[in-house]
C-alpha cells in the first residue's frame, strides 16, 4: 500500500496568514492527489483534484501543487470559514489511500 | 442537483448483522463508482472499497476485504454496505462517495451513517 504522509498533522494560524500543508507519497504517484476539507460534522469536500486543478466552486484562495512524491496544498489568506481538517488522498493504485489529516485552526 | 442520501444511525449489538444505504440522484447512478469510506472517532479516513454500478463489479481494500460486503440496485440507484458478524470495533461513521468524471476523486458524498456497535 502507498503511504501518505501529511505534516503537520495540526497547525494554528492568523486570520489572513498563508497556510502551507505537505503531504508525502512513499512512492511515486505522479500527479494522481487529491485534496479534501472536513469541518467538524460533516463530509468532506473535494477541493483540490490531480494536485494542482482547483474544484468548481471551491474559492481560488485554495491551491495545490507538487508531482511524484511530495505535495503541497495552500491556502493563501487564510478565514475563518477555512477551519477544519484537511486531507491528501492518492489514487495511483488500489487501496486508495488517505493522509492522516492536518487540523487547521485560528490563532 | 447531485445528491447521495444515506440511511439513518445504526445501534446493533456484537455479532448481529446490518446493511446502510446510499441512494444517488440527480445524475445517472450507472455512470459513476460509488466508494465506502470509514471514520472511526475522532480519526482520519479510510478507503473500504468501490462498486461499479454498472455491472456491479468490485474491488476491496485489503484491510476490509472478507468483513463487509459492498453491492448495489441499480433498479432504485441505491448503493449498500454490509457487514454479517459486526464487532465493536466497527462502530464509526461512513460515507459513501462518488468517484467524479475525470480521475478517482470523490466529487459527492453521502451524509454519514453513523454505525454504534455495542453490548
Amino acid at each position: 500500500d502507498i503511504q501518505m504522509t501529511q505534516s503537520p498533522s495540526s497547525l494554528s494560524a492568523s486570520v489572513r496568514d498563508r497556510v502551507t500543508i505537505t503531504c508525502q507519497a512513499s512512492q511515486d504517484i505522479s500527479n494522481f492527489l487529491n485534496w479534501y476539507q472536513q469541518k467538524p460534522g460533516k463530509a468532506p469536500k473535494l477541493l483540490i483534484y490531480d494536485a494542482s486543478n482547483l474544484e468548481t466552486g471551491v474559492p481560488s484562495r485554495f491551491s495545490g501543487s507538487g508531482s511524484g512524491t511530495d505535495f503541497t496544498f495552500t491556502i493563501s489568506s487564510l478565514q475563518p470559514e477555512d477551519i477544519a481538517t484537511y486531507y491528501c488522498q492518492h489514487y495511483n493504485n488500489l487501496p486508495l489511500t488517505f493522509g492522516g489529516g492536518t487540523k487547521v485552526e485560528i490563532k | 442537483e447531485v445528491q447521495l442520501v444515506q440511511s439513518g444511525a445504526e445501534v446493533k449489538k456484537p455479532g448481529e448483522s446490518l446493511r446502510i444505504s446510499c441512494k444517488g440522484s440527480g445524475y445517472s447512478f450507472t455512470s459513476h463508482w460509488i466508494s465506502w469510506v470509514r471514520q472511526m472517532p475522532g480519526k482520519g479516513l479510510e478507503w473500504m472499497g468501490r462498486i461499479d454500478p454498472s455491472d456491479s463489479y468490485t474491488n476491496y481494500s485489503p484491510s476490509f476485504q472478507g468483513h463487509v460486503t459492498i453491492s448495489v440496485d441499480q433498479s432504485i440507484s441505491t448503493a449498500y454496505l454490509r457487514w454479517s458478524s459486526l464487532k465493536a470495533s466497527d462502530t464509526a461513521m461512513y460515507y459513501c462517495a462518488r468517484r467524479g468524471s475525470g480521475g478517482w476523486y470523490f466529487d459527492y458524498w453521502g451524509q454519514g451513517t453513523l454505525v454504534t456497535v455495542s453490548s
